[in-house]
């Protein structure tokens, strides 16, 4: 069984810290994703990442995906009230395009 | 530009009650698309999904079905619903390989 471990679980922190959020698994992906979930919605897309190595940004978001495409971090820099919110990765299976493995999600709060 | 609709956004339902859950696309064809299950402020479970009108892959076994019979259109069901489906449903689709679109969700309380 696939699994893809996300950490930490819950996180809160002050406005203005850095914050970094990883998944890790024993796996190998083809792409991996990240997105982010308010309360009552449903979870939006931030960033795909395909290539061993690659690291993109968003805004004061850090996405890298891991040489081996085993694992992936999130980095956020200066956080804001506004970046409050669950943060799921996701990788996608090298065995079917169909299907994803979920991370069990990171509860990010930060207090202004 | 695609969207997703899904309905209801809430739902109240006694245990041994039907159910049904609808989702739509618009603005894309032949879509892939997912049915989730999340526990509260927790990862999601795939439910289902399909690749195809009429074509419906179920990745755990349990006590809901689902049909796709339009291309746009995918349909969560239950006979009779038990109080252990009770979560936050949530509809997705994609084009193959890339990144989901999720519906807004519908938060079912079976009581």
């Amino acid at each position: 069984t696939q699994l893809l471990e996300q950490s930490p679980q819950f996180l809160s922190i002050q406005e203005g810290e850095n914050l970094t959020v990883y998944c890790n698994s024993s796996s190998v992906f083809s792409s991996l994703q990240w997105y982010r979930q308010e309360p009552g919605e449903g979870p939006v897309l931030l960033v795909t990442v395909v290539t061993g190595g690659e690291v993109k940004k968003l805004k004061r978001l850090t996405f890298q995906f891991g040489d081996a495409r085993k694992d992936s971090s999130l980095h956020i820099t200066a956080a804001q009230p506004g970046d409050t919110g669950l943060y799921l990765c996701a990788g996608a299976r090298l065995d079917s395009n169909y299907q994803l493995i979920w991370g069990a999600g990171t509860k990010l709060i930060i207090k202004p | 530009s695609q969207t997703i609709h899904q309905w209801p956004a809430t739902l109240v339902q006694p245990v041994g009650s039907p159910l049904s859950l609808e989702c739509t696309v618009e603005g894309t064809s032949n879509p892939n698309l997912y049915w989730y299950r999340q526990a509260a402020g927790r990862g999601l479970q795939l439910l289902f999904y399909s690749v195809g009108i009429g074509q419906i892959s179920s990745e755990v076994p349990q006590n809901l079905s689902a049909s796709r019979p339009q291309d746009r259109q995918f349909i969560l069901s239950s006979k009779k619903l038990l109080l252990s489906d009770s979560g936050f449903y949530l509809c997705a689709w994609s084009p193959l390989g890339y990144g989901y679109t999720f519906g807004s969700g519908t938060r079912l309380t079976v009581v």
